[in-house]
């Protein structure tokens, strides 16, 4: 059962525009959320966080939003850039630590120039 | 700063052949340990974990193990290959987030 939903598997957005990933989660348990960046061939490196106390975080070019009571988060990147082309990962936790994070099955972003 | 080395990037395997593949960490002691595996079109999943030496938990029951005979060494085993194993394997390390290492691609054939 897949906990962590990423419904979009690719989305496609114009240089400069803004890129929305969405994500849903059906634990109500989750406290804590990540997204992932990969590129093909690479480890996913880890891009930004939210706590279930907080409903934006907000790092440059990246902000992370979480809607506890439709349990789902976004990440919005703005402007998208073309290096922003990646596969993202949503992520969750019900305890704190990496031993418990749910994984989504990806959103395969492209930035056309 | 940590650095999470892990190899081969690339394996072909016969079916019931073995498997080893490993993960070593750098620039941090006593890191929890983890080995994921994306399969097509799923997300990751998380195999094994490990918060010492020698100290192993398995979240999927499967044909593979995990070991760690070294504080900073953690190694991906099978005695005998399925096609299901193919996929890609991840190393990471971390405590609430997982920091990543390169990725083995398998291919069981």
């Amino acid at each position: 059962d897949q906990q962590v939903k990423q419904n979009s598997p690719s989305l496609s957005v114009q240089e400069g525009r803004i890129s929305i990933l969405n994500c849903d989660y059906t634990n109500s348990m989750f406290d804590y959320f990540l997204w992932y960046k990969k590129y093909p061939a690479e480890g996913p490196t880890f891009l930004i966080s939210i706590s279930s106390i907080k409903d934006k975080n907000e790092d440059g070019r990246f902000t992370v939003f979480l809607n506890k009571s439709a349990k789902h988060l976004s990440l919005h990147i703005v402007p998208s850039q073309p290096g922003d082309s990646a596969v993202y990962f949503c992520a969750a936790s019900a305890k704190t630590g990496a031993n418990n994070l749910f994984f989504g099955t990806g959103t395969r972003l492209t930035v056309i120039p | 700063s940590q650095t999470i080395h892990q190899w081969p990037a690339t394996l072909v395997q016969p079916v019931g052949s073995p498997l080893s593949l490993e993960c070593t960490v750098e620039g941090t002691s006593n890191p929890n340990l983890y080995w994921y595996r994306q399969a097509a079109g799923r997300g990751l999943q998380l195999l094994f974990y490990s918060v010492g030496i020698g100290q192993i938990s398995s979240e999927v029951p499967q044909n593979l193990s995990a070991s760690r005979p070294q504080d900073r060494q953690f190694i991906l085993s099978s005695k005998k290959l399925l096609l299901s194993d193919s996929g890609f394997y991840l190393c990471a390390w971390g405590t609430f987030e997982a920091f990543f290492g390169q990725g083995t691609r398998l291919t069981v054939v």
